[in-house]
């Protein structure tokens, strides 16, 4: 079962890139890595997916080195809406016994004017 | 398309009663799970099926049952209440497979046993 560390917490300030790391350092060939945000009283949102490389969107990067231990989400240019709790999660959707969709601790990223 | 749905939206349980949580889907997923959310916590896996007639069970199980009889829906009852199990249940669908790509969540069951 692949589980996944993030930090607790960070801080920034709108306007800034931010990165929050991710490691799963028991990552299998079949998994792919998955960022959701959630907001306080509602359900977690798809942000970005990627297996390998880059993958970038119209809200958020994802940088996945070759070894595929760790992934790091980018955000850029942050503004007081991006404060929200981001979680990584890593696996190949098939719900197996050995794979399920496990949700991390998150990180809880917190924007100051 | 209404995405997902969950009833009710709050609900509040006495210790031993029994309830089921609804929530379906009409994006023809595959894939659905429960999941439930602690106060200042993550959230954890309680019960997931990969498609009608499957299902298996997550972190945190005991004191839960699911069935899931069509793609659309997939009740969570909860056999005899406790006050441990006062926390926010979110359901989730997708497809399967490529990572269960975007995940779509209900709004959530907020649940007080006392």
């Amino acid at each position: 079962l692949a589980k996944t560390t993030q930090p607790i917490s960070m801080d920034s300030y709108e306007g800034q890139e931010v990165n929050i790391t991710c490691s799963h350092n028991n990552i299998a060939t079949n998994d792919y890595i998955t960022w959701y945000q959630q907001f306080p009283s509602q359900g977690p949102r798809f942000i970005i997916q990627g297996y390998k490389t880059k993958v970038t969107n119209e809200v958020a990067s994802l940088f996945i080195p070759a070894d595929r231990k760790s992934s790091t989400l980018s955000l850029p240019r942050v503004s007081l809406s991006d404060t929200a709790v981001y979680y990584c999660l890593v696996g190949d959707g098939y719900g197996g016994a050995t794979n399920k969709l496990i949700f991390g601790t998150g990180t809880l990223l917190a924007v100051q004017p | 398309n209404a995405g997902v749905t969950q009833t009710p939206k709050f609900q509040v349980l006495k210790t031993g009663q029994s309830m089921t949580l609804q929530c379906a889907q009409d994006m023809n997923h595959e894939y659905m799970s429960w999941y439930r959310q602690d106060p200042g916590m993550g959230l954890r896996l309680i019960h997931y099926s990969v498609g009608a007639g499957i299902t298996d069970q997550g972190e945190v199980p005991n004191g839960y049952n699911v069935s899931r009889s069509t793609t659309e829906d997939f009740p969570l009852r909860l056999l005899s209440a406790a006050p441990s199990q006062t926390s926010v249940y979110f359901c989730a669908s997708s497809t399967q497979g490529q990572g269960g790509y975007e995940q779509y969540f209900g709004p959530g069951t907020r649940l007080t046993v006392t």
